[in-house]
C-alpha cells in the first residue's frame, strides 16, 4: 500500500523559513516524479513544486519561485520542501503528492501558519 | 500551464438528486482527467481516473465522461455521505493543475 506521511509544519512569523518532510513507503520510491501540492484554508489545490525521480527536472511555481526548494533523498526514500521568506499568503495545509497515471497519491497533510 | 474551469462553484442538493459537475480545460487534454473528493480536514480522494475509469472501492453511483476539453462527473443518486467538495485535476502535462472545487451541500 503506498503511504506518504509529512511532517515539519508549524507556526512561523513572516519572513522565517520552515523545512517539510515526506518520507513514501509501499512503492519504489525512485521511480516516480514527487510533488508538493497546497492548499490554503477555504481555497483550491495549487502544485507548487515537484522533482523528476533524478532530481535532474524541478519545477516551481511563480508564487513560491525563489523562495522555497524542494529535494529529495532516495536512498532514505525521502521528499523534502525547503520555506524561505514565508508570507502570510503561504499560509496552507501542504501535501505531498506521488502523480501516477492512475491519479495521485497523497499524504494527510502539513499545515504551516504564516503569523505575526 | 493548462487551465480548468470547473462549475457550478457549489449546489444545494437532496438526497436521492442527480447531480452534474462539469469540468473544461484551456487545451485538449484526451481523456488525462482525474476527479477528486475531499471532507473537511481530509486530503483529497481519488473516485475517477482517465475521465471515466472509476477507482476500486467508489460506489457504482460516481462516473465520469467527456474528453479533450469537456468533461463531466455525475452522481446519481446523492447519498449523505456525497457531501463534500469535488476536484478535477489534469494529468495531461506538468504542473498537474485543478479546477476550483464544487462544494455540494444539503438542500
Amino acid at each position: 500500500e503506498v503511504q506518504l506521511v509529512e511532517s515539519g509544519g508549524g507556526l512561523v512569523k513572516p519572513g522565517g523559513s520552515l523545512r517539510l518532510s515526506c518520507v513514501g513507503s509501499g512503492f519504489i520510491f525512485n521511480n516516480y516524479i514527487m510533488s508538493w501540492v497546497r492548499q490554503a484554508p477555504g481555497k483550491g489545490l495549487e502544485c507548487v513544486s515537484s522533482i523528476s525521480s533524478s532530481s535532474g527536472d524541478i519545477y516551481y511555481a511563480d508564487s513560491v519561485k525563489g523562495r522555497f526548494t524542494i529535494s529529495r533523498d532516495n536512498a532514505k526514500n525521502s521528499l523534502h520542501l525547503q520555506l524561505n521568506s514565508l508570507r502570510v499568503e503561504d499560509t496552507a495545509v501542504y501535501y505531498c503528492a506521488r502523480p501516477g497515471p492512475r491519479g495521485d497519491y497523497w499524504g494527510q497533510g502539513t499545515l504551516v501558519t504564516v503569523s505575526s | 500551464d493548462i487551465q480548468m474551469t470547473q462549475s457550478p462553484s457549489s449546489l444545494s442538493a437532496s438526497v436521492g438528486d442527480r447531480v452534474t459537475i462539469t469540468c473544461r480545460t484551456s487545451q485538449s487534454i484526451s481523456t488525462y482527467l482525474n476527479w477528486y473528493q475531499q471532507k473537511p480536514g481530509k486530503a483529497p480522494n481519488l473516485l475517477i481516473f482517465g475521465a471515466s475509469t472509476l477507482q476500486s472501492g467508489v460506489p457504482s453511483r460516481f462516473s465520469g465522461s467527456g474528453s479533450g476539453t469537456d468533461f463531466t462527473l455525475t452522481i446519481s443518486s446523492l447519498q449523505r455521505e456525497d457531501f463534500a467538495t469535488y476536484f478535477c485535476q489534469q494529468s495531461y502535462s506538468a504542473p498537474r493543475t485543478f479546477g476550483q472545487g464544487t462544494k455540494v451541500e444539503i438542500k
